[in-house]
């Protein structure tokens, strides 16, 4: 069974186009996130949420649009694609939020996003 | 700037040897982890070393945390080609309930069978 699952696994789109991906996750977490992770490798926070609630955004441009429909799924929709959009896109979940000890984070496969 | 980097960027050894990577951070944690990306994959998680802690230990694994100097290690023994990944430190600096990892730059490691 996959914990955190994803898609599409791969995107490619013309700049200007609006998308979607999709995250779930059937671990009961309460927590989950978007990262961006660049041609370097270096992995960003975009957003997080707390049971369909949001906590962080990480000066993100308002054209990504995070939706929680419910905990256990958390979408990310991008209006007018740009060519500097293009990254793989990770979702995570974690069990809770807070300063705890014990917050692990648990990764989907990622989607890798390519504007033309 | 990012708040964790590692050393080196990046780490090619024989199977068999030791692999060790450095982290260092900018701020004050309350925990850091440490995860490992294979190529075309999510990270996953390895080990978590809280800010009281100095040491911990999982299996060919064993973290080492200096908060004095804001460091950290990451030592794999007895390496094997299955290790060829990439590894990244991961710092939470959570306060008051917004919960938040932040990646150092990661270390690509090669084992060369």
């Amino acid at each position: 069974d996959t914990a955190v699952s994803q898609t599409p696994k791969y995107l490619v789109t013309q700049m200007g186009n609006d998308k979607s991906i999709k995250c779930e996750q059937n671990l009961g977490h309460d927590t989950m996130y978007w990262y961006k992770q660049d041609s370097k490798k270096f992995l960003k926070i975009m957003f997080s949420y707390n049971n369909k609630e949001l906590i962080i955004n990480e000066t993100v441009p308002n054209r990504f649009s995070p939706k929680s429909p419910d905990k256990a799924h958390l979408n990310l929709h991008i209006n007018s694609l740009e060519l500097g959009d293009s990254a793989v896109y990770f979702c995570a979940s974690s069990q809770d939020q807070g300063p705890s000890a014990y917050n692990e984070q648990f990764f989907g496969p990622g989607t890798r996003l390519t504007v033309l | 700037s990012q708040q964790g980097e590692e050393d080196p960027q990046a780490l090619s050894i024989q199977e068999g040897e030791n692999a060790t990577m450095n982290c260092s951070y900018k701020t004050s944690i309350n925990n850091l982890q440490w995860y490992r990306q294979n190529s075309g994959r999510g990270l996953v998680h390895l080990i978590l070393i809280r800010s009281n802690e100095r040491e911990k230990h999982s299996g060919r694994l064993r973290v080492t945390l200096d908060t004095s100097k804001k460091s950290s290690s990451l030592l794999i023994t007895a390496s094997r080609a299955a290790d060829t990944a990439s590894y990244f430190c991961a710092t939470d600096i959570s306060n008051f309930g917004n919960e938040k990892l932040t990646f150092g730059t990661g270390t690509r490691l090669t084992i060369i069978p």
